[in-house]
């Protein structure tokens, strides 16, 4: 019974250049979140999804950040024209239900974004 | 708005040592609290949780109450290990949707 699955686990990119991070969520989980790990701090809640919608994304920045979750495939994190302040750890967790979900959030492993 | 705040790390204990975690919140209405545990490379898991005041969490020998007149959930173990050592927080959901607030993690280091 596969948990929350992100690729990569590590990922190398230098400032300017696009970085995508994947997330498949539990087998029978439709709702997806993001949360960002900056060295020393917690975490930080980016953005909730479900299936080909976004529900809540006040965490995220403004610009360069995005977020989908398609009707196919896993839920993606795209940072363009990344910077040294994006290096952080972003996980990425799915639960069962969403409006009046208190329960629990499962999370996969994280990515490790590591800006030169 | 809701917030969560606990005590600083890193905590740094000898093997079979008590271990206690401050975790005091501020939320409105009464939320579930949580304790999540992350161990070196790891994401996080959940190690215990307590839905209403006066409930008792407990996994793994942890243990931690919800106390609605301290406004605390304070995480305890009577007898750390070395395989303890990770980071702990204290979370509580933020809305109904399951967005939650972490707090900012208390390292545990436990020696031989």
């Amino acid at each position: 019974n596969a948990g929350v699955m992100q690729n990569p686990r590590h990922l190398v990119r230098r400032r300017g250049q696009e970085a995508r991070l994947r997330c498949s969520p539990m087998k029978g989980h439709s709702h997806v979140y993001w949360y960002r790990q900056l060295p020393e701090e917690g975490l930080k809640f980016m953005v909730y999804l479900q299936k080909e919608n976004i529900i809540d994304e006040s965490g995220m920045p403004k610009e360069r950040f995005s977020a989908e979750f398609p009707k196919e495939g896993p839920s993606i994190l795209r940072i363009q024209q990344v910077v040294r302040g994006d290096s952080a750890a972003y996980f990425c967790a799915s639960s069962p239900r969403g409006p009046g979900n208190t329960g629990e959030l499962f999370f996969g492993e994280g990515s490790r974004l590591t800006v030169l | 708005g809701d917030s969560v705040t606990q005590m600083e790390g890193p905590v740094t204990l000898s093997e079979e040592a008590c271990l206690t975690i401050n975790c005091t919140y501020t939320a409105t209405g009464y939320p579930s609290l949580f304790w999540y545990v992350q161990y070196p490379g790891e994401g996080l898991q959940l190690l215990l949780k307590a839905t209403k005041a006066d409930d008792k969490g407990s996994n793994k020998g942890f243990e931690a109450t919800y106390r609605k007149e301290t406004t605390s959930f304070h995480l305890e173990k009577g007898s750390v290990q070395v395989s303890d050592s990770a980071v702990y927080f204290c979370a509580l959901p933020t809305d109904s949707w399951g967005k939650f607030q972490f707090g900012a993690g208390t390292q545990v280091v436990v020696t031989p």
